[in-house]
């Protein structure tokens, strides 16, 4: 079956960039879409097909899918910011929904 | 602007089947080109696809759970269900229901993202 993988972990200072990596077998040929989740919340959409922003997403959410790694880029991340990010894209071969494990950002 | 909302029984025991409803306000779901979906995410962990409906009401489910599963719309009640049979501890995990967007391409037509999704509900086994 398909599987997508992150690190489990990413840490990054207030105000600089943080780069979460999602990877899966020639990745580039899905789309991948990303989700933020705060404690107790629910999950939100950051990123859809690869680097589309929803309405009332800050700008300094980006993304891109090259190869086998999609990434989602955080600019000048804000303490906000610290969630657990899950990447997600869909596998034709087996028709389903695929989750990437998550990756905890922590903003010290 | 659609939201939706999980209700059910917080407790279900051993061997029993766990029914879930998802009430989908600020528009019908009937009507776009939605899948209605179910994702459950056990405590400190990943999300886990369970499966959708389309607004055709075709179904699919992850094959993992695929035996135990059944996702039925009741679009007079603007509401769609999740039932899983035989349960275990396992099966412990706060359920989400969520909108998929349709995407179509050469390989057919799939969810390609999920938004909204609704609070939430702890369900345990």
């Amino acid at each position: 079956s398909y599987e997508l993988t992150q690190p489990p972990s990413v840490s990054v200072s207030p105000g600089q960039t943080a780069s979460i990596t999602c990877s899966g077998d020639k990745l580039e040929n899905k789309y991948a879409s990303w989700y933020q989740q705060k404690p107790g919340q629910s999950p939100v959409l950051v990123i859809y097909q690869d680097n589309k922003r929803p309405s009332g997403i800050p700008e300094r959410f980006s993304g891109s899918n090259s190869g086998n790694t999609a990434t989602l880029t955080i600019s000048g991340t804000q303490a906000m910011d610290e969630a657990d990010y899950y990447c997600q894209a869909w596998d034709s071969s087996t028709a389903h929904v695929v989750f990437g494990g998550g990756t905890k950002l922590t903003v010290l | 602007q659609v939201q939706l909302q999980e209700s059910g029984p917080g407790l279900v025991k051993p061997s029993q089947t766990l029914s879930l409803t998802c009430t989908v306000s600020g528009g019908s779901i009937s009507s776009g080109s939605y899948y209605w979906s179910w994702i459950r995410q056990p405590a400190g962990k990943g999300l886990e696809w369970i499966g959708h409906i389309y607004t055709s009401g075709s179904t699919n489910y992850n094959p993992s759970l695929k035996s135990r599963v059944t996702i039925s719309v009741d679009t007079s009640k603007n509401q769609f269900s999740l039932k899983l049979s035989s349960v275990t501890a396992a099966d412990t995990a706060i359920y989400y229901c969520a909108r998929g967007s349709r995407y179509c391409s050469g390989g057919g037509c799939f969810p390609n993202w999920f938004d909204p999704w609704g609070q939430g509900t702890l369900v345990t086994v």
